[in-house]
């Protein structure tokens, strides 16, 4: 079963920041918190991944709370293009597999 | 681009046949994931290969299987094909298996009718 758990939907305005909450109170220390989204009928796509620290790359921002047990996933300006599955993932750093449990994911939907 | 490259894109077969799905894998990574994603839900971990070896199973019978060739490409082939089957099967490649990014590929529809 998947670590973690987000809502089903979200809606969010063109231009407007998203943030996608993941709640992941088991994770462990050496679980990252790895940030993957699905666009209709296409390959997940890599978006973020941290450990303890807030990351940014192009595409997000990714904060996470000091005890760890939750994290946000920040999309600073929405796009259309942007609607999509995103998917929470916690993953240890250091294992045999590098086995993906994807849970059901939040339908972020972007309105014009 | 992830680099990880699928075929087909989409194949229709019928119960009982046997399928080959094939991924070709970014370039320098020696670690491939296969998954299967079920319409509406998320995807689920078939197997992995780590230099030509199985080296990590999900909760898939036997008929699930796979290869992994010198250049890294792979295939997943699945024999006795059931009406479940029917799925979006992705590909995902990484450096090596000890937590590197893992990139996937854009997917092959499998229909069984």
């Amino acid at each position: 079963d998947a670590k973690t758990t987000q809502p089903t939907s979200m809606d969010c305005a063109e231009g407007r920041a998203a943030n996608l909450p993941c709640n992941h109170s088991t994770i462990s220390g050496n679980e990252y918190v790895y940030w993957y989204r699905q666009i209709h009928s296409q390959g997940p796509q890599y978006i973020i991944h941290g450990l303890k620290n807030n990351e940014t790359n192009e595409m997000a921002s990714l904060i996470i709370t000091e005890d760890r047990k939750s994290s946000t996933l920040i999309l600073p300006h929405a796009t259309l293009r942007d609607t999509a599955v995103y998917y929470c993932i916690v993953r240890a750093y250091g294992g045999a597999t590098n086995k993906l449990i994807f849970g059901t994911g939040t339908l972020l939907a972007v309105q014009p | 681009e992830t680099g990880v490259t699928q075929s087909p894109t989409h194949l229709i077969k019928t119960r009982g046949q046997q399928v080959t799905l094939r991924c070709s894998s970014q370039s320098g990574h020696n670690t491939v994931s296969w998954y299967q994603q079920a319409l509406g839900q998320g995807p689920q971990f078939i197997f992995q290969y780590y230099r030509e070896e199985e080296n990590g199973r999900g909760n898939f019978p036997p008929r699930f299987s796979g290869l992994q060739f010198p250049n890294y490409s792979s295939e997943l082939n699945v024999n006795a094909l059931e009406l479940d089957d029917s799925a979006l099967y992705l590909c995902a490649s990484s450096l090596d298996s000890s937590g590197n990014t893992i990139y996937f590929g854009e997917g092959s529809w499998l229909t069984v009718v």
